[in-house]
């Protein structure tokens, strides 16, 4: 079991805003981060530290942090945003790292 | 640009060892840690360790510890992960991926490498 907690699968209609949440003490110290992965591909980075996009990343990814909860926020979703999205931090030691389960965003 | 170009697929045994190389490029190699993760197929991210290129030391989650070993070579700028012991349940695709500065996020990944393990 993962000490970061994903809903499995969550589903938005296109247009809509969706929050994808990411839960696990460690959260409560260290900022998490987020992944999209679609299929065959290698997870790509979407956001990170407090609310941090790579380039390229489209200003609909938005990230945020309260207590031991980290979200992704995707404002008004695209069909290209079907995909995978995982999130990773330290775990509770805060010496090693930890992937949360995924969810699967289905764009509607 | 920066560029993580990970190894060709391999097939092992059980019991045998892999070892899959990650060849950095675009970058000064010893100024950034690698993470290797791996994804069983429809499965999730499963973290197994870093591994600061300039001093060599390393990390492992606690489930590969005495099976992974994670190595350099800092004159061709290729991190290396190798497992040993292996059986059915370590077919994945192993990724290799650069730490950001400051940060827990891994930017970029390299390609992947996909390892089954069959009799």
């Amino acid at each position: 079991s993962s000490e970061l907690t994903q809903d499995p699968a969550v589903s938005v209609a296109l247009g809509q805003t969706v929050r994808i949440t990411c839960q696990g003490d460690s959260l409560r110290s260290y900022y998490a981060s987020w992944y999209q992965q679609k299929p065959g591909q290698a997870p790509v980075l979407v956001i990170y530290g407090k609310n941090n996009r790579p380039s390229g990343i489209p200003d609909r990814f938005s990230g945020s942090s309260s207590g031991n909860t980290a979200s992704l926020t995707i404002t008004g979703a695209q069909a290209e945003d079907e995909a995978d999205y995982y999130c990773n931090s330290r775990d509770s030691s805060g010496n090693l790292w930890v992937f949360g389960g995924g969810t699967k965003l289905t764009v509607l | 640009q920066v560029q993580l170009v990970q190894s060709g697929a391999e097939v092992k045994k059980p019991g045998a060892s892999v070892k899959v190389s990650c060849k950095a490029s675009g970058y000064t190699f010893t100024s950034y840690d690698i993470n290797w993760v791996r994804q069983a197929t429809g499965q999730g991210l499963e973290w197994m360790g870093w591994m600061n290129p300039n001093s060599g030391n390393t990390g492992y989650a606690q489930k590969f510890q005495g099976r992974v070993t994670m190595t350099r070579n800092t004159s061709i700028s290729t991190a290396y992960m190798e497992l040993s012991s292996l059986r059915s349940e370590d077919t994945a695709v192993y990724y290799c991926a650069r730490v950001r500065r400051l940060s827990v996020s891994l930017e970029p990944w390299g390609q992947g490498t996909l390892v089954t393990v069959s009799s």
